[in-house]
């Protein structure tokens, strides 16, 4: 089934130490966004990629990043995760940006900093 | 920035009938979007409102007043697999969603 995948689907990192995480969609969507999601919260956007194209959130800090070498694939990139950071971590795509485009989520990356 | 508002939790009997509400207050409005989510899993969509109105599917109807800025998202038939956070979320301009922090529906036998 054509489906968004996400990597690893639970993660630990050390506080300050790299970490990537991973989307891969085989919709074809032109759009993938990155959402933080912290419980019993509702999910953050902090950037998306239309095509090639990065719109970054104004309130998203530095130390997110994000690549997208393709169409199919699309990356978190965190510099230096805090303690802060811990959450679960969801891609996203939508065929579009219109008002009608649902968008249709992976299944979460949980990230966890000690 | 947007305002988005549904109670935080609810709790109904099996095949009984809950309905969620969901106020919201944006700057523009191009469609409002619901989405079940179970614990520790993504949002799954469920209904896509843009005209005022009831939109029926199965189990699960939504319905949206533009004027009102409300819309609900009516369970029927209760089962206890629909045990999760409902999202409502707000699409305010082409493409950013705004979502409501959920409403966790607890069903019981």
């Amino acid at each position: 089934d054509a489906m968004v995948i996400q990597n690893p689907r639970y993660q630990v990192t050390q506080f300050g130490k790299p970490v990537t995480l991973s989307c891969s969609q085989t919709l074809n969507h032109n759009v993938m966004y990155w959402y933080q999601q912290k419980s019993s919260q509702a999910p953050k956007l902090l950037f998306h990629y239309y095509d090639k194209d990065f719109n970054n959130e104004a309130d998203t800090p530095d130390n997110f990043q994000s690549r997208r070498p393709n169409t199919s694939f699309c990356f978190l990139d965190i510099r230096s995760p805090g303690l802060g950071d811990a959450a679960m971590y969801l891609c996203a795509t939508s065929r579009d940006r219109t008002g009608a485009d649902t968008q249709y989520f992976g299944p979460g990356t949980r990230l966890t900093v000690l | 920035g947007q305002n988005i508002d549904q109670p935080t939790e609810m709790t109904a009997t099996e095949g009984a009938i809950v309905q969620i509400n969901c106020t919201y207050q944006t700057s523009g409005f191009n469609g409002l979007f619901w989405y079940q989510q179970h614990a520790g899993e993504a949002p799954t969509f469920l209904s896509y409102n843009v005209l005022d109105g009831l939109e029926e599917k199965g189990r699960f109807s939504s319905f949206l007043s533009r004027s009102k800025g409300y819309s609900y998202l009516l369970l029927k038939e209760l089962q206890m697999k629909d045990s999760a956070s409902y999202l409502c979320a707000v699409r305010d301009g082409d493409y950013k969603l705004s979502f409501g922090a959920g409403t966790t529906v607890t069903v019981r036998a």
